[in-house]
C-alpha cells in the first residue's frame, strides 16, 4: 500500500505570511496532484506534476515535484483568506493507475 | 449544473437499514470512483470502475457494493448500515490515465445512528 503523509496537519497564518506544505512518501509516483477542499464541497484540483523536478506555479501558489518523485511541496506566498481550506496530495502509481490521497494539510489564514 | 451530481446531500439513518447513494455525472468520462472521508484519515477508496463492465474493490469495500448502471452513472450501497460507516462520501470521475485529475461531486454526509 502506498501512503502519503503531508506535514504539518494544521496551519493557521495571517494574512501575507509564506507558508509551505510538504506530501512525503516512500514510494514513487508516476505523477502527483495537489487539490483544494473547502467545507461541503468536494476536492478541486489545483495542478498536476509529472517530471521529477518539476516546478509549476499558479498565480501564488508554487508546486514542486521532487527529483525521485517521491515527495513534493506546496508554497503559497502572501497567503489570503480565500487560501482557507483542506490542501491534500494525491499520488499516482502502481498497475491499477488510480489516486492515493495524503491525509491533508488545513489552512486556516486570518485577517 | 454540476459535472458529478451526488445524491442526496445528507442522510441519517439507522443501523441495519440499507442505503444507496447516487452519483451521475455529465463529462463522459470513462472511471468513477467511491471514497469516504473521515477526519484524519484523508480519502479512502471504497470501489472504482474504468468502464461499464469494470468494477473492482478498493482498499475498504467491506460492507459495501456497487453497482455501475451506465457510463455515467454509478452507485454505491451499504448493504447493513453501521455506526462506523458515518462518514463523507465522494463520488470522483477520471478520463484514461491518472495524470488527468479527477473531477469531484460535493459530497453525502452520511449519518447512522
Amino acid at each position: 500500500t502506498q501512503l502519503l503523509e503531508q506535514s504539518p496537519q494544521f496551519l493557521s497564518i495571517q494574512e501575507g505570511e509564506n507558508l509551505t506544505v510538504y506530501c512525503n512518501s516512500s514510494s514513487v509516483f508516476s505523477s502527483l496532484q495537489w487539490y483544494r477542499q473547502e467545507p461541503g464541497e468536494g476536492p478541486v484540483l489545483l495542478v498536476t506534476v509529472v517530471t521529477g523536478g518539476e516546478v509549476k506555479k499558479l498565480k501564488r501558489l508554487t508546486f514542486q515535484f521532487g527529483d525521485a518523485r517521491k515527495d513534493s511541496s506546496l508554497h503559497i506566498t502572501a497567503a489570503q483568506p480565500g487560501d482557507t481550506g483542506l490542501y491534500l496530495c494525491a499520488g499516482a502509481g502502481g498497475t491499477a493507475s488510480k489516486l492515493t490521497f495524503g491525509t491533508g494539510t488545513r489552512l486556516q489564514v486570518t485577517l | 449544473d454540476a459535472d458529478v451530481t451526488q445524491t442526496p446531500r445528507n442522510r441519517i439513518t439507522k443501523t441495519g437499514k440499507r442505503i444507496m447513494l447516487e452519483c451521475s455525472q455529465t463529462k463522459g468520462h470513462d472511471r468513477m470512483y467511491w471514497y469516504r472521508q473521515d477526519p484524519g484519515l484523508g480519502l479512502r477508496l471504497i470501489y472504482y470502475s474504468f468502464d461499464v463492465k469494470d468494477i473492482n474493490k478498493g482498499e475498504i469495500s467491506d460492507g459495501y457494493s456497487v453497482s455501475r448502471q451506465a457510463q455515467a452513472k454509478f452507485s454505491l450501497s451499504l448493504e447493513s448500515a453501521i455506526p462506523n460507516q458515518t462518514a463523507l462520501y465522494f463520488c470522483a470521475t477520471s478520463d484514461s490515465g491518472t495524470d488527468y485529475g479527477y473531477t469531484f461531486g460535493s459530497g453525502t454526509r452520511l449519518t447512522i445512528v
